[in-house]
């Protein structure tokens, strides 16, 4: 399995709802990384776990709140989000941190906050 | 800080023209520069990276220390190339991959 999954691929929620994304890889690959997307704009870098721990926050809000269970699954929890947090949000992985320069990109899923 | 610029948000040429995609940098040290790419319904994937000095369906980047520039060129451009592309600073300093604002690249026949 050479690819990154995400899912759901489209999620609405409204600003009190708490509702989950979710990445996989099974490449064994040890760094993960969460972007936020908005349209016609490159990606931004939210997080990045390097050997399932946190190593890099570019001073998210706390509304948003990863986890990574596992090597192999990434998640991002959301809480209390805004209109303005809509966007795609992408998922990627690296071989480890330090060849972080290759990444391998999920699809993304599309979030519509109400 | 470092920081990649593309200048350009929108490039149209014609099948069989040669295409330039401008990228560059603001960095005192060693860069190391990347392109992505992200064809219509396609997930973001690396199209070549500039120690390689590889050429990747027939696209070529060469980095320009002098002129701070690392441009993607192709001779003929062909109709498939249409996509989005991202010039990426790696900071090996943090392990981190900045984007510029990319460019989109419309290929007509």
């Amino acid at each position: 399995d050479t690819e990154v999954t995400q899912t759901p691929k489209h999620l609405v929620m409204g600003m009190t709802n708490k509702k989950s994304l979710k990445c996989e890889q099974h490449m064994g690959h040890r760094a993960m990384y969460w972007y936020k997307q908005k349209a016609k704009k490159p990606p931004e870098l939210m997080f990045v776990y390097s050997y399932e721990k946190l190593s890099i926050n570019e001073s998210v809000p706390s509304r948003f709140s990863p986890e990574c269970p596992n090597s192999s699954l990434l998640n991002l929890h959301l809480h209390a989000l805004q209109p303005e947090d809509s966007a795609l949000y992408l998922c990627a992985s690296s071989q480890d941190p330090v060849s972080s320069y290759e990444q391998y990109f999920g699809p993304g899923t599309r979030l519509t906050v109400t | 800080a470092q920081r990649v610029t593309q200048p350009e948000k929108l490039l149209s040429v014609f099948k069989g023209a040669p295409v330039e995609l401008k990228c560059n940098y603001s960095y005192s040290g060693s860069p190391e520069l990347f392109w992505y790419v992200q064809y219509s319904r396609q997930r973001l994937q690396l199209l070549l990276r500039h120690i390689s000095r590889e050429s990747i369906k027939g696209f070529t980047a060469d980095l320009n220390k002098g002129e701070t520039s690392f441009h993607l060129k192709k001779p003929f451009a062909q109709e498939e190339d249409s996509a989005m592309y991202y010039c990426a600073f790696y900071n090996n300093a943090g392990n981190m991959l900045t984007f510029g604002g990319g460019t989109r690249l419309m290929v007509k026949p």
